[in-house]
């Protein structure tokens, strides 16, 4: 299994508040993505990086920023949480040599935001 | 535009029974495809991939699929179902455009239910 991480696995947070979602990989793979998983939403991009401080948005990236300072590490920060953002956040990481990569996840953070 | 159709929502089978799941994707150029499958609690795991070559590929825990260009479509089967193999069933293609984006076109799962 590929060596990602994601902290926390579970947290519940007020409405109003910072969050912030860690993946860690020891892979030293090039490419990281956030997704959220929601009911009849399948999985949906938030945001995604192709090396350090290099991102871009994905399809449901307001709300949203991220950060990515080391390969290891992609952070995800929710500035001011909404109940709408309660859902299951899955970090991936794929490598970069060709385009054909499979894409490896994480075991995904269960975020409730009452 | 590119999409990702998985035409069955949930599937239930008996265990021992044989099993399909279908997918059917539009995409303007050769695609990259795969099949993943999430176990309730759990991230998405690689069952196998079709990049070219062979159009029948196998993948990890028995499963197979067959890439078919004249009908779009890249189902998953397995001969014999197992009660291990109830959990959610996800087709994706890809890449979206080449270069920095590596980002893949998601169907929206079938969830496989497994009677003893």
């Amino acid at each position: 299994d590929a060596g990602i991480t994601q902290s926390p696995r579970h947290k519940v947070t007020e409405t109003g508040t910072p969050v912030t979602l860690r993946c860690h990989q020891t892979e030293n793979h090039r490419y990281m993505y956030w997704y959220r998983q929601d009911p009849g939403h399948g999985l949906r991009l938030i945001h995604y990086s192709y090396g350090v401080k290099d991102t871009d948005k994905g399809e449901v990236s307001d709300g949203y920023s991220v950060s990515r300072s080391k390969t290891e590490d992609f952070l995800l920060t929710l500035e001011s949480a909404t109940s709408s953002q309660t859902s299951v956040y899955f970090c991936a990481i794929s490598e970069s040599k060709g385009t054909n990569q499979p894409q490896h996840f994480g075991d995904g953070t269960r975020l409730s935001i009452l | 535009a590119q999409s990702v159709t998985q035409p069955d929502i949930h599937i239930t089978v008996s265990e021992g029974a044989s099993l399909e799941l279908r997918c059917n994707y539009s995409y303007g150029a050769t695609p990259y495809l795969f099949w993943y499958v999430q176990s309730p609690g759990q991230g998405l795991q690689l069952l196998l991939k079709y990049f070219s070559g062979d159009t029948l590929v196998q993948g990890i825990k028995g499963f197979e699929a067959e890439f078919k260009r004249s009908q779009s479509s890249f189902n998953l089967r397995k001969p014999s179902v197992h009660w291990s193999d109830a959990a959610e069933y996800f087709c994706a293609v890809g890449p979206y455009n080449a270069g920095n984006n590596r980002k893949l076109i998601w169907g929206l799962g079938t969830s496989l239910g497994v009677n003893p």
